[in-house]
């Protein structure tokens, strides 16, 4: 199995600003991934980022509002740019391992 | 393409009653592997259980049980004798072989268990 850990859990920002999320997994991965999930929503995803290259975007989303770094196997970062209301919503990584698919626990994102 | 269609939004029961949450995908692939996850208020996803498309055999795992039909394209996930902290939100999902790692998620059932 795989622990992710996410920061920060929570946070709230202004409209306009950018956040910064970390995806800390407690083993080597190949690939990692990025998922939203709006208020009362199924999860979507966003971006899967591999280690040396860079990240694949899923249809509507791009990499200007969520730039993704994918620095080594253990870490990954997404951040949130130029925050509206609408992107008001959990975020969360998750990470391929032994056929199986963890999920960490989320960051909840709140723009005001 | 690929969809999972999770038709019940939100369901209550009363503690130590049967639950039955429905899932039917859609796939061309013959390959695809079935998820169920459990998001309790906290928000984390927790892996319940994998099932491969050639595996049509029902699971039970203690108060859990899973169907899996192919005939219908469907995955029902029930919870016998459930408990208040059976309530959260069930999903549904779909990969496929050709992308293991990409998940199509249904869009969730909220179970509510009053004692």
């Amino acid at each position: 199995s795989a622990v992710i850990s996410q920061k920060p859990s929570r946070d709230i920002c202004q409209r306009g600003t950018s956040l910064t999320i970390q995806c800390q997994v407690d083993s080597q991965v190949t690939m990692m991934f990025w998922y939203r999930q709006q208020p009362g929503q199924s999860l979507t995803l966003i971006a899967t980022a591999n280690q040396g290259s860079e990240a694949t975007y899923e249809s509507g989303f791009v990499i200007d509002k969520f730039p993704i770094s994918r620095p080594n196997l253990t870490f990954s970062t997404l951040t949130v740019s130029n925050m509206s209301p609408e992107d008001s919503s959990i975020y969360l990584c998750s990470v391929a391992s032994a056929n199986e698919q963890y999920f960490g626990p989320g960051t909840r994102l709140t723009v005001t | 393409a690929q969809k999972v269609t999770q038709a019940q939004t939100e369901i209550s029961v009363v503690e130590k009653e049967d639950v039955t949450l429905d899932c039917v995908y859609e796939t061309r692939d013959t390959t695809y592997y079935l998820f169920w996850y459990k998001q309790p208020p906290s928000g984390e996803l927790v892996f319940l259980i994998r099932r491969n498309s050639f595996d049509e055999q029902n699971e039970i795992s203690g108060r859990y049980s899973w169907n899996f039909q192919k005939s219908t394209s469907s995955f029902n996930f029930t919870i016998t004798a459930s408990q208040v902290v059976d309530s959260a939100v069930y999903f549904c999902a779909l990969s496929t072989l050709y992308n293991f790692n990409k998940f199509y998620f249904g869009s969730g059932t909220k179970l509510n268990v009053k004692p």
